[in-house]
Protein backbone atom coordinates (compact mmCIF):
# COMPACT_ATOMS: atom_id res chain seq x y z
CA UNK A 1 0.00 0.00 0.00
CA UNK A 2 1.19 3.62 -0.36
CA UNK A 3 1.61 5.59 2.39
CA UNK A 4 1.35 9.79 2.96
CA UNK A 5 2.62 11.72 5.24
CA UNK A 6 1.37 15.20 6.98
CA UNK A 7 3.89 15.66 9.24
CA UNK A 8 2.12 18.68 10.95
CA UNK A 9 -0.39 17.52 12.71
CA UNK A 10 -1.11 21.41 14.50
CA UNK A 11 -0.65 24.31 12.28
CA UNK A 12 -1.21 27.83 12.48
CA UNK A 13 -1.36 31.15 10.46
CA UNK A 14 -2.86 35.07 10.92
CA UNK A 15 -5.51 36.34 8.99
CA UNK A 16 -4.43 37.34 5.58
CA UNK A 17 -0.76 35.97 5.96
CA UNK A 18 0.31 32.65 3.94
CA UNK A 19 0.88 29.39 5.37
CA UNK A 20 2.60 26.00 3.43
CA UNK A 21 0.80 22.76 4.87
CA UNK A 22 3.71 19.36 3.68
CA UNK A 23 2.90 16.15 2.72
CA UNK A 24 5.13 13.78 1.41
CA UNK A 25 4.17 10.05 -0.04
CA UNK A 26 6.04 7.18 -1.01
CA UNK A 27 4.74 4.98 -4.21
CA UNK A 28 7.10 3.54 -7.05
CA UNK A 29 4.84 4.63 -9.53
CA UNK A 30 5.52 7.11 -12.20
CA UNK A 31 1.14 7.68 -13.00
CA UNK A 32 -0.92 9.04 -10.31
CA UNK A 33 -3.33 11.68 -8.43
CA UNK A 34 -2.77 14.29 -5.92
CA UNK A 35 -5.21 15.82 -3.79
CA UNK A 36 -6.04 17.79 -0.99
CA UNK A 37 -9.10 18.22 0.45
CA UNK A 38 -10.52 20.16 3.17
CA UNK A 39 -12.53 19.41 6.46
CA UNK A 40 -14.37 22.02 8.41
CA UNK A 41 -15.98 21.41 11.68
CA UNK A 42 -19.21 20.58 9.88
CA UNK A 43 -16.88 17.29 9.04
CA UNK A 44 -17.95 17.63 5.39
CA UNK A 45 -15.06 16.97 2.58
CA UNK A 46 -14.20 19.35 0.73
CA UNK A 47 -12.34 19.19 -2.85
CA UNK A 48 -9.53 21.96 -2.57
CA UNK A 49 -7.31 21.03 -5.28
CA UNK A 50 -5.77 18.35 -7.25
CA UNK A 51 -2.75 17.30 -9.11
CA UNK A 52 -1.36 15.13 -11.99
CA UNK A 53 1.82 13.84 -10.97
CA UNK A 54 2.60 13.64 -15.33
CA UNK A 55 2.18 17.64 -15.35
CA UNK A 56 5.12 20.14 -14.19
CA UNK A 57 3.32 22.70 -13.95
CA UNK A 58 2.07 23.26 -10.03
CA UNK A 59 -1.84 23.43 -9.94
CA UNK A 60 -3.70 26.70 -8.73
CA UNK A 61 -7.12 27.45 -7.19
CA UNK A 62 -7.59 30.88 -6.19
CA UNK A 63 -5.87 31.25 -3.22
CA UNK A 64 -4.46 27.99 -3.27
CA UNK A 65 -1.84 26.27 -4.93
CA UNK A 66 0.67 23.58 -4.91
CA UNK A 67 4.39 22.78 -5.35
CA UNK A 68 4.27 19.40 -6.65
CA UNK A 69 8.14 18.09 -6.64
CA UNK A 70 7.62 14.65 -8.09
CA UNK A 71 11.13 13.58 -7.80
CA UNK A 72 11.00 14.47 -3.91
CA UNK A 73 7.34 12.88 -3.99
CA UNK A 74 6.64 16.13 -1.59
CA UNK A 75 3.10 17.98 -2.84
CA UNK A 76 2.69 20.84 -0.37
CA UNK A 77 -0.68 23.21 -0.40
CA UNK A 78 -0.07 27.40 0.22
CA UNK A 79 -2.90 29.23 1.30
CA UNK A 80 -2.60 32.54 0.59
CA UNK A 81 -4.49 35.67 2.09
CA UNK A 82 -5.83 33.26 5.05
CA UNK A 83 -9.10 33.83 6.19
CA UNK A 84 -11.27 33.00 9.04
CA UNK A 85 -12.89 30.44 7.06
CA UNK A 86 -9.41 28.41 5.97
CA UNK A 87 -9.99 26.80 9.37
CA UNK A 88 -9.90 23.63 9.16
CA UNK A 89 -8.49 19.71 8.84
CA UNK A 90 -6.78 19.42 5.74
CA UNK A 91 -5.75 16.32 4.44
CA UNK A 92 -3.67 15.08 1.52
CA UNK A 93 -4.45 12.49 -0.71
CA UNK A 94 -3.26 9.91 -3.22
CA UNK A 95 -4.99 8.34 -5.67
CA UNK A 96 -3.73 5.15 -7.78
CA UNK A 97 -4.16 3.97 -11.93
CA UNK A 98 -6.83 1.56 -9.91
CA UNK A 99 -8.51 4.27 -8.14
CA UNK A 100 -7.65 3.58 -5.15
CA UNK A 101 -6.89 6.41 -2.54
CA UNK A 102 -4.85 6.84 0.61
CA UNK A 103 -4.94 9.42 2.73
CA UNK A 104 -2.44 11.31 5.28
CA UNK A 105 -3.33 12.09 9.20
CA UNK A 106 -4.08 15.44 8.46
CA UNK A 107 -2.97 18.91 9.49
CA UNK A 108 -5.53 20.73 11.59
CA UNK A 109 -4.94 24.67 10.91
CA UNK A 110 -6.19 27.71 13.05
CA UNK A 111 -6.62 30.86 11.49
CA UNK A 112 -5.99 33.71 14.31
CA UNK A 113 -7.82 37.22 14.17
CA UNK B 1 -29.10 19.86 -5.65
CA UNK B 2 -25.89 17.65 -6.38
CA UNK B 3 -25.35 15.57 -3.45
CA UNK B 4 -24.27 12.38 -2.08
CA UNK B 5 -26.77 11.04 0.71
CA UNK B 6 -25.71 8.90 3.60
CA UNK B 7 -28.01 7.67 6.12
CA UNK B 8 -28.12 7.50 9.26
CA UNK B 9 -26.43 10.82 10.21
CA UNK B 10 -25.50 9.14 13.87
CA UNK B 11 -25.65 5.06 15.24
CA UNK B 12 -25.66 3.59 17.95
CA UNK B 13 -25.35 -0.48 18.12
CA UNK B 14 -25.05 -3.59 19.47
CA UNK B 15 -22.26 -5.59 19.33
CA UNK B 16 -23.07 -8.18 16.73
CA UNK B 17 -26.23 -6.82 15.20
CA UNK B 18 -26.49 -6.41 11.55
CA UNK B 19 -26.77 -3.13 10.42
CA UNK B 20 -26.92 -1.15 6.82
CA UNK B 21 -25.44 2.25 6.33
CA UNK B 22 -27.21 3.64 2.90
CA UNK B 23 -25.64 5.52 0.13
CA UNK B 24 -27.35 7.57 -2.69
CA UNK B 25 -25.92 9.71 -5.50
CA UNK B 26 -28.38 11.78 -7.80
CA UNK B 27 -25.25 12.68 -10.18
CA UNK B 28 -25.20 10.01 -11.87
CA UNK B 29 -21.59 9.16 -11.40
CA UNK B 30 -20.00 5.76 -12.03
CA UNK B 31 -17.73 5.36 -9.23
CA UNK B 32 -18.38 5.57 -5.46
CA UNK B 33 -16.34 4.52 -2.73
CA UNK B 34 -16.76 3.95 1.44
CA UNK B 35 -14.37 5.53 3.58
CA UNK B 36 -13.70 4.93 7.98
CA UNK B 37 -11.82 8.02 9.36
CA UNK B 38 -10.22 7.45 12.67
CA UNK B 39 -8.59 9.88 14.69
CA UNK B 40 -4.95 9.91 13.99
CA UNK B 41 -5.25 7.56 10.72
CA UNK B 42 -6.92 9.59 8.80
CA UNK B 43 -8.91 8.11 5.47
CA UNK B 44 -9.11 5.01 4.82
CA UNK B 45 -10.61 3.09 1.91
CA UNK B 46 -13.02 0.39 2.56
CA UNK B 47 -14.38 -0.80 -0.58
CA UNK B 48 -14.97 1.09 -4.35
CA UNK B 49 -17.20 0.42 -6.97
CA UNK B 50 -16.32 1.24 -10.97
CA UNK B 51 -19.75 0.53 -11.56
CA UNK B 52 -23.03 -1.27 -10.99
CA UNK B 53 -21.96 -5.04 -9.86
CA UNK B 54 -18.25 -4.05 -10.25
CA UNK B 55 -16.82 -3.37 -6.73
CA UNK B 56 -13.16 -3.97 -5.47
CA UNK B 57 -11.82 -4.11 -1.77
CA UNK B 58 -9.96 -0.83 -0.35
CA UNK B 59 -7.60 -0.79 2.33
CA UNK B 60 -9.07 -2.31 5.51
CA UNK B 61 -12.40 -4.61 4.17
CA UNK B 62 -12.83 -6.67 6.84
CA UNK B 63 -15.70 -7.17 8.36
CA UNK B 64 -17.38 -4.96 5.58
CA UNK B 65 -19.42 -6.20 2.56
CA UNK B 66 -20.70 -3.44 -0.32
CA UNK B 67 -23.49 -4.41 -2.91
CA UNK B 68 -23.74 -2.14 -6.23
CA UNK B 69 -27.14 -3.44 -7.55
CA UNK B 70 -28.14 0.45 -8.99
CA UNK B 71 -26.06 2.77 -10.00
CA UNK B 72 -26.84 5.25 -7.44
CA UNK B 73 -26.78 3.19 -4.59
CA UNK B 74 -24.04 1.95 -2.54
CA UNK B 75 -24.76 0.47 0.44
CA UNK B 76 -22.33 -0.50 3.86
CA UNK B 77 -23.73 -3.31 5.29
CA UNK B 78 -21.73 -4.39 8.61
CA UNK B 79 -22.76 -8.03 9.24
CA UNK B 80 -21.75 -8.47 12.59
CA UNK B 81 -20.18 -5.08 14.07
CA UNK B 82 -17.43 -5.17 16.64
CA UNK B 83 -16.17 -2.18 18.67
CA UNK B 84 -13.34 -1.59 16.80
CA UNK B 85 -15.59 -0.75 13.61
CA UNK B 86 -16.88 2.44 15.64
CA UNK B 87 -16.00 5.30 13.61
CA UNK B 88 -16.84 7.86 11.00
CA UNK B 89 -18.14 6.34 7.78
CA UNK B 90 -17.92 8.44 4.64
CA UNK B 91 -19.11 7.89 1.18
CA UNK B 92 -18.55 9.25 -1.64
CA UNK B 93 -19.08 9.54 -5.92
CA UNK B 94 -17.54 10.56 -8.94
CA UNK B 95 -17.89 10.94 -12.43
CA UNK B 96 -14.40 10.20 -12.82
CA UNK B 97 -11.98 9.75 -9.61
CA UNK B 98 -8.89 11.16 -11.46
CA UNK B 99 -11.22 14.68 -10.87
CA UNK B 100 -11.75 13.84 -7.08
CA UNK B 101 -14.51 12.74 -5.09
CA UNK B 102 -18.05 14.55 -3.99
CA UNK B 103 -18.21 12.99 -0.21
CA UNK B 104 -21.57 12.86 2.14
CA UNK B 105 -21.88 14.23 5.34
CA UNK B 106 -20.79 11.24 7.02
CA UNK B 107 -22.79 8.63 9.90
CA UNK B 108 -20.82 8.70 13.05
CA UNK B 109 -21.22 4.72 14.00
CA UNK B 110 -20.91 3.93 17.50
CA UNK B 111 -20.74 0.06 18.55
CA UNK B 112 -21.09 -0.96 21.95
Amino acid sequence: AQTVTQSQPEMSVQEAETVTLSCTYDTSESDYYLFWYKQPPSRQMILVIRQEAYKQQNATENRFSVNFQKAAKSFSLKISDSQLGDAAMYFCAYEDTGNQFYFGTGTSLTVIP
Amino acid sequence: EAQVTQNPRYLITVTGKKLTVTCSQNMNHEYMSWYRQDPGLGLRQIYYSMNVEVTDKGDVPEGYKVSRKEKRNFPLILESPSPNQTSLYFCASSLNPLDGYTFGSGTRLTVV
